[in-house]
């Protein structure tokens, strides 16, 4: 198993701005996962992208895939204070477990 | 259940008694998984079951931690003699298996050792 390093370590957006936070991870991968946390509770699942997609969205979430670099990138477009959260990438390779590493603390200013 | 459940939410105990942290998966989920989590940090993964067995339990800092999932389902785990430094919030985990499934976390136990 591998985790993913996300960067910035914390973020700090006016409400309507754009976020965007980046993962790289170091070997080949099936699927990258981004999850959500808040208030240091349960992680909820966000989005999956698999390794031979380049791009997938959600709602206001945009995420993309380059495998030759080796990272991801999460984009939450016209953001809420609601969006105001931890957010974690985990990269998988075959069934082995999801394992996360520091995330990106979001802060949304309203 | 609806979700996954973890029991006690909260846990305070003293420093070197036992603890017991349950989970309830959502049913039908094979696979489980223990992280620990404290504050400001990611979730350290512990150890990931599929079905009853343990896959891959890497992540179990000591001979202290032990978990188990006897019939596939309900999983414990438990630590010995616990000290100040296992404060932290369980986090139990279940998804349906396989590599591209997504994982469904509990709220978490917050344990206190004092």
């Amino acid at each position: 198993s591998q985790q993913g390093e996300e960067d910035p370590q914390a973020l700090s957006i006016q409400e309507g701005e754009n976020a965007t936070m980046n993962c790289s991870y170091k070997t080949s991968i099936n699927n990258l996962q981004w999850y959500r946390q808040n208030s240091g509770r349960g992680l909820v699942h966000l989005i999956l992208i698999r390794s031979n997609e380049r791009e997938k969205h959600s709602g206001r979430l945009r995420v993309t895939l380059d495998t030759s670099k080796k990272s991801s990138s999460l984009l939450i477009t016209a953001s809420r204070a609601a969006d105001t959260a931890s957010y974690f990438c985990a990269p998988r390779s075959g069934n082995t477990p999801l394992v996360f590493g520091k995330g990106t603390r979001l802060s949304v200013i309203a | 259940g609806a979700g996954v459940s973890q029991t006690p939410s909260n846990k305070v105990t003293e420093k070197g008694k036992y603890v017991e942290l349950r989970c309830d998966p959502i049913s039908g989920h094979t696979a489980l998984y223990w992280y620990r989590q404290s504050l400001g940090q990611g979730p350290e993964f512990l150890i990931y079951f599929q079905g009853t067995g343990a896959a891959d339990d890497s992540g179990l800092p000591n001979d202290r931690f032990f978990a188990v999932r006897p019939e596939g389902s309900v999983s414990t785990l438990k630590i010995q003699r616990t000290e100040r430094g296992d404060s932290a919030v369980y986090l139990c985990a279940s998804s349906l298996g396989g590599p591209d499934t997504e994982a469904f976390f509990g709220q978490g136990t917050r344990l206190t050792v004092v």
